[in-house]
């Protein structure tokens, strides 16, 4: 499965949006985004995934860029419960083994 | 949505003893599992994966006969620490996958075990 690159932290203010970047330029033609976030000593809670199409759901959006080397995470409204560390993950999708690889992921504060 | 759960949510024991952890999907099934370890302010890191009603694959360096997972139904994985030592002292983590429909991994929210 591909590796990806996250800056290892940011901050966001509450209200406003926050835009959580991803590359992954070596990833191949049937890979899948993922993003999960894990909140303080909790299990990691999935977000949102796509191919190539952006994605919304109730909880963010996912903009892939057309090359599919890179990707943005958006909340449109952070919250203070927003603060969590946030995984983005590339995978090929119903594989014999679908098993993620966690990385660093990115830190993001939300403040008052 | 898919919620999966583990017990115990904490658990403390005295080290050379096992412990036990189980992980449930409560809401579909699945026919694979993953046990994940986390150590303080880690990233999670991959132990092994369970499928239902075969061995368990594990990640290189992870001894399995220490990490025993069995995944006897298609909603219930375990994971035995067997002997444990204060090095095991870490937050483990599983995950199950519905492979039916999303094809979406979901998590528990993990087992603190803390080896005296």
């Amino acid at each position: 499965d591909a590796k990806t690159t996250q800056p290892p932290s940011m901050d966001c203010a509450e209200g406003r949006a926050a835009n959580l970047p991803c590359n992954h330029s070596t990833i191949s033609g049937n890979e899948y985004v993922y993003w999960y976030r894990q909140i303080h000593s909790q299990g990691p809670q999935y977000i949102i995934h796509g191919l190539k199409n952006n994605e919304t759901n109730e909880m963010a959006s996912l903009i892939i860029t057309e090359d599919r080397k890179s990707s943005t995470l958006i909340l449109p409204h952070a919250t203070l419960r927003d603060t969590a560390v946030y995984y983005c993950i590339v995978r090929v999708r119903s594989s014999n083994t679908g098993k993620l690889i966690f990385g660093q992921g990115t830190t993001l504060q939300v403040k008052p | 949505g898919a919620v999966v759960s583990q017990h115990p949510s904490w658990v403390i024991c005295k080290s050379g003893t096992s412990v036990k952890i189980e992980c449930r999907s409560l809401d579909f099934q699945a026919t694979t599992m993953f046990w994940y370890r986390q150590f303080p302010k880690q990233s999670l890191m991959l132990m092994a994966t369970s499928n239902e009603g075969s061995k368990a694959t594990y990640e290189q360096g992870v001894e399995k006969d220490k990490f025993l997972i069995n995944h006897a139904s298609l909603t219930l994985s375990t994971l035995t620490v067997t002997s444990a030592h204060p090095e095991d002292s870490s937050f483990y983590i599983c995950s199950a996958r519905d492979a039916a429909s999303t094809d979406t991994q979901y998590f528990g929210p993990g087992t603190r075990l803390t080896v005296l």
